[in-house]
């Protein structure tokens, strides 16, 4: 079993929705959970971090974490074509190295 | 103010040489990381520093690749007698020290080798 886990897509939705991006993963001992952004061709971009149980919201964003199932999301609301890209998630147990899963691949359809 | 800077930003190589990439970290940033991306996967850890010792390098994948920050600043990475699979964008991130979670990456380094 993958440390962590996500779907790779392509998770096709229209402008406007909101996408529903899952990850999982199977150290129950992670503390810290990241959502980056990665464009094609381009180095990952930090777009959200979650620590504790719960929602965590910035803007068109919302992060969700739930470690009893070892399960975090990322929704994005209102999807424009500009957030096409492919969402890498990732977790780490503090002071270690990040670790990544393959990344899902998000296109938003105008 | 300036982010992590990576150069080259592409190497092409031949089989069996040797490269080194660099890497220089946000100014003041104590923690340093590289990964290894390759097509359709997510970044893969090789090794981090905090400042000039290898805090962890487990994830280096055999002898040929070595990693140094003698300053606690700008790193090198340096991959001896180059093979084919290790085509790969080599990324490096840098944060402000190990107890701090958020990872900021650089542009990155595409390697290819021939």
């Amino acid at each position: 079993q993958k440390e962590v886990e996500q779907n790779s897509g392509p998770l096709s939705v229209p402008e406007g929705a909101i996408a529903s991006l899952n990850c999982t993963y199977s150290d129950r001992g992670s503390q810290s959970f990241f959502w980056y952004r990665q464009y094609s061709g381009k180095s990952p971009e930090l777009i959200m971090s979650i620590y504790s149980n719960g929602d965590k919201e910035d803007g068109r964003f919302t992060a969700q974490l739930n470690k009893a199932s070892q399960y975090v999301s990322l929704l994005i609301r209102d999807s424009q074509p500009s957030d096409s890209a492919t969402y890498l998630c990732a977790v780490n147990k503090g002071n270690t190295p990040l670790v990544f899963g393959k990344g899902t691949r998000l296109s938003v359809i105008a | 103010g300036a982010g992590v800077s990576q150069t080259p930003s592409n190497k092409v190589t031949e089989k069996g040489k040797y490269v080194e990439l660099r890497c220089d970290p946000i100014s003041g940033h104590t923690a340093l990381y590289w990964y290894r991306q390759s097509l359709g996967q997510g970044p893969e850890f090789l090794i981090y520093f905090q400042g000039t010792g290898a805090a962890d390098d487990s994830g280096l994948p055999n002898d040929r690749f070595f990693a140094v920050r003698p300053e606690g600043s700008v790193s090198t990475l340096k991959i001896q007698r180059t093979e084919r699979g290790d085509s790969a964008v080599y990324l490096c991130a840098s944060s402000f020290s190990l107890a701090t979670d958020t990872q900021y990456f650089g542009p990155g380094t595409r390697l290819t080798v021939l």
